[in-house]
């Protein structure tokens, strides 16, 4: 089954902590994104790949880090969370092109304490 | 960076035709119009997407005005599964560039 495939589902940390958001897609897409999710402010995105080891910032980069060392995978990787950094989570890939759908995964809760 | 705006929120009746408008005004000749909606506790999901013409498919319809600068997401009937928040985003064919703005959507409810 095509999916896209975020890890954990739920995350509680404290602040300073190093964590990583896994996301994983099984549909050989060359471009990947992670957005945040808050009440009243959309979705927002965070940083985008459009390929292995090109990584750009999107609208809210400040506090995370990317990297795509391989195709199907694409972490962000949070090194000193802080509790303005608790919010909803979304992986996203799709083929390149204007004309190519997004698939989302199901999102991570994260909440730092 | 091209931005739309839709309406916070709209309501419909079960089994009416809903019609939900977007615009983006400032939309360059190339962008490509996808909807997208988010079922609660759900990540978003794609519904369409079109260029120049009206598309159909097995969930809704896109209606492009002729200057491309508004669409209208169209749910023929609608049912209590469709209450979602729907959003509207332009996306470039362009390699270089891929920075797609989400914007806050459109919550729709649907009563019985």
């Amino acid at each position: 089954e095509a999916q896209v495939t975020q890890n954990p589902r739920y995350l509680i940390t404290v602040t300073g902590k190093k964590l990583t958001v896994t996301c994983s897609q099984n549909m050989n897409h060359e471009y990947m994104s992670w957005y945040r999710q808050d009440p009243g402010l959309g979705l927002r995105q965070i940083y985008y790949s459009m390929n292995v080891e090109v990584t750009d910032k999107g609208d809210v980069p400040e506090g995370y880090k990317v990297s795509r060392k391989e195709k199907r995978n694409f972490p962000l990787i949070l090194e000193s969370p802080s509790p303005n950094q608790t919010s909803l989570y979304f992986c996203a890939s799709s083929l390149l092109g204007g004309d190519s759908p997004l698939h989302f995964g199901n999102g991570t809760r994260l909440t730092v304490t | 960076d091209a931005k739309t705006t839709q309406p916070n929120s709209m309501e419909s009746n079960e089994e009416e035709p809903v019609h939900l408008p977007c615009n983006h005004s400032t939309i360059s000749g190339t962008d490509y119009i996808h909807w997208y909606r988010q079922l609660p506790s759900q990540g978003p999901e794609y519904v369409i997407h079109g260029l120049t013409s009206n598309v159909n498919n097995r969930m809704a319809s896109l209606a492009i005005a002729e200057d491309r600068k508004s669409s209208t997401l169209i749910l023929h009937r609608a049912t209590l599964r469709d209450a979602a928040v729907y959003y509207c985003i332009l996306r470039s064919p362009f390699y270089n560039t891929d920075k797609l703005i989400f914007g806050t959507g459109t919550r729709l409810q649907v009563f019985p």
